[in-house]
């Protein structure tokens, strides 16, 4: 069976820390991708980044970061210098190949205080 | 280009009434997704649509149905409703089915049952 633990049900910082969610997840296929997703007060939730199972480099996007170890199963989301802007929930997602499925995790609240 | 649409915003609807939940995908995308997200919780999958056929289904009982048109967009149905279908319903598209897909979000339509 597929899971997506967000352990991390709320972190707050101060403007200008960094920090880090956690996403671990399982999975028996070896073909699979993995997703983050901000979702800000208004509800939508916005695209982050998505990474497939072969693919293990860390990528880097301004003040953002993913690194993607299958050796644990996790896939972890860092904001550095976090800005107000940044406070919202964030979701860490699993699908399979062959699937539009998304399977969430059950969000990681981020509250960046000035 | 308009993103994911969602009609209505908000709702509010009694126990054992029926619902109807609209979404038009972005142009030129053919795959539909449905999710329910209960307040404080990440998105549970309902139904996936691809050229007008369903390619997917979630744990969620008959009483929710859904269909996609010839020009894409989609309809989800929900009958006698419970007071637990109370949350906020978010419509996903897509170019194509798989996971190496990047799914766009909706706002989504917040559902109250009373």
């Amino acid at each position: 069976a597929q899971k997506v633990t967000q352990a991390q049900t709320e972190i707050s910082v101060v403007e200008k820390e960094d920090v880090t969610l956690d996403c671990v997840y399982e999975t028996r296929d070896t073909t699979y991708y993995l997703f983050w997703y901000k979702q800000p007060p208004s509800g939508e939730l916005v695209f982050l980044i998505r990474r497939n199972s072969f693919d293990e480099q860390n990528e880097i996007s301004g003040r953002y970061s993913w690194n993607f170890q299958k050796s644990t199963s996790s896939f972890n989301f860092t904001i550095t210098a976090s800005q107000v802007v940044d406070s919202a929930v964030y979701f860490c997602a699993l699908s399979e190949y062959n699937t539009d499925k998304l399977i969430f995790g059950t969000g990681t609240r981020l509250q960046v205080f000035p | 280009d308009a993103g994911v649409t969602q009609s209505p915003t908000h709702l509010i609807k009694t126990r054992g009434q029926h619902v109807t939940l609209r979404c038009s995908p972005i142009s030129g995308h053919k795959s539909v997704s449905w999710y329910q997200q209960v307040l404080g919780q990440g998105p549970q999958f309902i139904f996936q649509y691809y050229e007008k056929e369903e390619r997917g289904r979630g744990n969620f009982p008959d009483r929710f149905s859904a269909r996609q048109f010839p020009n894409y967009s989609s309809e989800l149905n929900v009958n006698a409703l419970l007071l637990g279908d109370s949350a906020l319903y978010l419509c996903a598209s897509s170019l194509g089915s798989g996971g190496h897909n990047e799914q766009f979000f909706g706002p989504g339509t917040r559902l109250t049952v009373l």
